[in-house]
């Protein structure tokens, strides 16, 4: 039981390039997020799904696309990369989505945009 | 202002002290509070949850919801280096949206 994965650990991208992010999980959770870390702002929500076929934008979506491939999978993706998307990426999951539950995360992504 | 503050640390204390780790908040709406540690290098773990207002208490862990000051804690006691972590607070209005305070950095010293 591997719990939240997310690949790649590292990467390093040139201003305007695009990535995507990886995630999954093997709890059969329902429900996904995704996380940015940085210094001073603590984690913030990027983008969410609910259940498999929703999504919601967070509190700093622009910049960002997401889709949820399956149950299992939610993945970010950064069309044009920018300085600013420096940061540390977190996935997250929990179990059901009306009532709380606790999230479970992934190791994170660390992404440099030169 | 952000909707949660916590202070950054860090916070050094010597082994078996007890800790005192603090955050504030605007949003008088947040009814769900958590407590997540974060090792260096690693994705945050739950700690403690609590819903509402009062105490909840596991091991050497006690967390302490204030709603009519708007002021949550958690206390550990009988430190030990491996508590040495990054603590974030973490509160909701309903289920999914978690509003993360900064993260206050605790170093035990043997």
């Amino acid at each position: 039981n591997a719990g939240v994965t997310q690949t790649p650990k590292f990467q390093v991208l040139k201003t305007g390039q695009s990535m995507t992010l990886q995630c999954a999980q093997d709890m059969n959770h329902n429900s996904m997020y995704w996380y940015r870390q940085d210094p001073g702002m603590g984690l913030r929500l990027i983008y969410y799904s609910a259940s498999e076929g929703t999504t919601d934008k967070g509190e700093v979506p622009n910049g960002y696309n997401v889709s949820r491939l399956n149950k299992r999978e939610f993945s970010l993706r950064l069309e044009s990369a920018a300085p600013s998307q420096t940061s540390v990426y977190f996935c997250a999951s929990s179990a059901v989505a009306d009532s709380y539950n606790e999230q479970f995360f992934g190791p994170g992504t660390r992404l440099t945009v030169l | 202002q952000k909707e949660v503050e916590q202070d950054p640390g860090p916070l050094s204390v010597p082994e078996g002290a007890i800790v005192s780790l603090n955050c504030t908040y605007s949003n008088s709406a947040f009814q769900y509070f958590m407590w997540y540690r974060q090792y260096s290098r690693k994705g945050p773990e739950l700690l403690m949850y609590t819903y509402s207002s009062g105490n909840k208490e596991d091991g050497r862990f006690t967390a302490q919801v204030d709603k009519s000051s708007k002021y949550i804690s958690l206390f550990i006691r009988d430190s030990q280096p491996s508590d040495s972590a990054t603590y974030l607070c973490a509160m909701s209005v309903g289920f999914q949206k978690l509003v993360f305070g900064t993260g206050t950095r605790l170093l035990v010293s043997p």
